[in-house]
């Protein structure tokens, strides 16, 4: 059965540090993955998505994700983090066989010291 | 361009009481998605409707039933709410059908049931 591990619950990282927040995903065939960003109190934004094509992704507020099939893996990363970054993250792969469901990762929760 | 939104923003129910959670999107969209979000677990999937006219169980189904009023409209209804439906509910929408596209979320309904 398909399914999204994102193995750290909470990372704390210092203004103007780089982030990186893992994601790995078990599924059978060529994935559909998207990370989305989700505020306190709002909805879910998606950040960026991956279908095919170059395995680097470039995404929304300075983002970019990285598929690495040998991996398993679907790592969103930023190279300098803003106050404003503080959100929970969540990794989603796209289920086959469906009509576009999604299986979402449990979520990191990213806080930022000043 | 409202994009998705939901009615009510906030919710308290006693045990047993029914109620409906409301959903619409302007994007033309032709899925719709009811999601529930609770602390450590992501985001699961109740019903989902991939066009209009259909619609089929997600990942926790029991105790909601959905109607997808017309292309724009996707309502969630709880006949007889239990303390274990408290959670926060998004609806979503996305334009493909098939595998995966890209969904959007609306701002969320927090229900509490006492």
């Amino acid at each position: 059965a398909q399914s999204v591990t994102q193995p750290d619950i909470h990372i704390t990282v210092s203004e103007g540090a780089s982030l990186e927040l893992r994601c790995n995903y078990s599924y059978g065939a060529t994935p559909y993955l998207f990370w989305y960003v989700q505020s306190p109190g709002q909805g879910l934004q998606l950040l960026l998505k991956y279908f095919s094509g170059d395995t680097l992704v470039q995404g929304i507020k300075g983002f970019e994700a990285e598929f690495k099939r040998s991996q398993s893996s679907f790592n969103l990363r930023k190279p300098s983090v803003h106050w404003s970054d503080a959100a929970e993250y969540f990794c989603a792969v796209g289920r086959s066989g469906s009509q576009g469901n999604l299986i979402f990762g449990k979520g990191t929760k990213l806080s930022v010291k000043p | 361009n409202a994009g998705v939104t939901q009615t009510p923003k906030f919710q308290v129910l006693k045990t047993g009481q029914s109620m409906t959670l409301q959903c619409a999107q302007d994007m033309n969209h032709n899925s719709m998605y009811w999601y529930r979000q609770d602390p450590g677990m992501g985001l699961r999937l109740i019903y989902y409707s991939a066009s209009e006219g259909t619609t089929d169980k997600g990942e926790v189904p029991n105790g909601y039933n959905v109607s997808r009023l017309n292309k724009r409209e996707f309502s969630l209804r709880l006949e007889s709410a239990a303390p274990s439906q408290t959670s926060v509910y998004f609806c979503a929408s996305s334009h493909r059908q098939g595998l995966a596209g890209e969904q959007y979320f609306g701002p969320g309904t927090r229900l509490t049931v006492t």
